[in-house]
């Protein structure tokens, strides 16, 4: 298996600009994550969905993000427009059907968001 | 809230020496409690986890104990090896819901 695949790892971009990152989860896996970890915060939560529908947004930071999950393979985090303080690494993380499954969260290897 | 305390590193120890990471939790219920490792430049991967009280987790030669008296899960190795050079999370999972909620992080260096 590919395991979780995001794009870009890297992404380098203008304070109020419009940056997408994106996802594709592990085949199967119902569940889908989004993290961001940074120095001051740590990895924070940002939001969660089940089969495509979000189920707990309460850690998206501002009306300036957001996530969308159009179908099982593939998923979208949209900062517009963003700042400086958004800079930080960007983790992906998807796990397989029931809750006691979403112990194991398969992570990607993230994508790494510097915003001058 | 729910939340995590790890003692804070960086930690850093010879090869072969023993290894303790102090992790405690605050939390309602029953959470889930688990270690993820994180190598450079690579995303999380789960290391261990126990799932009730006095559940022992263990992986690789590191162990954790779930206590629920010291509401505890300390991560212990007793030999370490350069390669465990990681940073190292500790996390609960509340009842009922899938998120995670994650410490700080504790960085281990070990020198050959």
């Amino acid at each position: 298996d590919a395991g979780v695949i995001q794009s870009p790892r890297h992404e380098v971009t203008e304070m109020g600009q419009e940056v997408t990152l994106r996802c594709k989860p592990i085949s199967g896996h119902d569940y889908l994550f989004w993290y961001r970890q940074t120095m001051m915060r740590g990895l924070e939560l940002l939001i969660y969905f089940n089969n495509n529908v979000p189920i707990d947004d309460s850690g998206m930071p501002e009306d300036r993000f957001s996530a969308k999950m159009p179908n099982a393979s593939f998923s979208t985090l949209k900062i517009q427009p963003s700042e400086p303080r958004d800079s930080a690494v960007y983790f992906c993380a998807s796990s397989r059907v029931g809750l006691a499954a979403t112990d194991t969260q398969y992570f990607g290897p993230g994508t790494r968001l510097t915003v001058l | 809230g729910d939340s995590v305390t790890q003692m804070e590193g960086p930690v850093t120890l010879s090869e072969e020496a023993c290894l303790t990471i102090n992790c405690t939790y605050t939390a309602t219920g029953y959470p889930s409690l688990f270690w993820y490792v994180q190598y450079p430049g690579e995303g999380l991967q789960l290391l261990l986890k126990a799932t009730k009280a006095d559940d022992k987790g263990s992986n690789k030669g590191f162990e954790a104990t779930y206590r629920k008296e010291t509401t505890s899960f300390h991560l212990e190795k007793g030999s370490v090896q350069v390669s465990d050079s990681a940073v190292y999370f500790c996390a609960l999972r509340p009842s009922n819901t899938g998120k995670l909620i994650f410490g700080q992080g504790t960085t281990l260096q070990v020198k050959p």
